[in-house]
């Protein structure tokens, strides 16, 4: 069964572009997660998608968005990047509800704004 | 809103050595996760903890879940190289089934 993919793996943007950044779930996983990832805040919750619905928003603002598709693949974007966007963001799926059953990451994406 | 506290932040070890990591909630969990990290790599699942004073094992591996469910505790005895990463635990208070909150995790280095 393959994993979780992401892409791109690695992107570097500068202040003011916006970015999407894509996610494919294990086949059968409908819940879909997006976590940012920094060395000085860890790993923060962005949003939870199940069945194309958004179930639970993290506290970050609304430059920060996403959506899931009919396939479960989901997606999300920033726009108007600052440099504090920097970060590994990192998606994860699971069967059904995230907080009761393993997540599994996929490798990430690596933005860098300049 | 949910408070969690990972100590210790950074373990350097020599190789052989114990390492433990403890976890910390200000509410009461529903049920908590453990992960692992490799330098480069993404968070792998250990473990879920349920149940109230739980104790779980997996080779070297001891997860315990305390009495009260607002605290647990990975304890890695005689540590080998291979186990270097950062351990997160993962929180979920029952308010939300639809998030994950993480703590900030442990980096264990091992000095073979």
């Amino acid at each position: 069964k393959a994993g979780v993919t992401q892409t791109p793996r690695y992107l570097i943007k500068t202040r003011g572009q916006q970015v999407t950044l894509s996610c494919s779930p294990i086949s059968g996983h409908r819940s879909v997660s997006w976590y940012q990832q920094t060395p000085g805040q860890g790993l923060q919750f962005l949003f939870e998608y199940f069945s194309e619905t958004q179930r639970n928003k993290g506290n970050f603002p609304g430059r920060f968005s996403g959506r899931q598709f009919s396939n479960s693949r989901s997606e999300m974007n920033v726009s108007t990047l600052e440099l504090g966007d920097s970060a590994l963001y990192l998606c994860a799926s699971s069967q059904g509800t995230p907080s009761n059953q393993p997540q599994h990451f996929g490798d990430g994406t690596r933005l860098s704004i300049l | 809103g949910q408070q969690v506290m990972q100590i210790p932040q950074y373990q350097h070890v020599q190789e052989g050595e114990d390492f433990t990591t403890y976890c910390n909630s200000s509410t009461t969990l529903s049920n908590i996760q453990w992960y692992k990290q490799r330098p480069g790599g993404h968070p792998v699942f250990l473990i879920q903890l349920v149940k109230s004073g739980e104790v779980k094992k997996q080779k070297r591996l001891t997860f315990q879940f305390g009495e009260a469910k607002k605290n647990s505790s990975l304890h890695i005895t005689a540590t080998q190289t291979t186990d270097v990463g950062t351990y997160f635990c993962a929180l979920n208070s029952g308010g939300s089934n639809y998030k994950l909150t993480f703590g900030k995790g442990t980096l264990l280095t091992v000095n073979p």
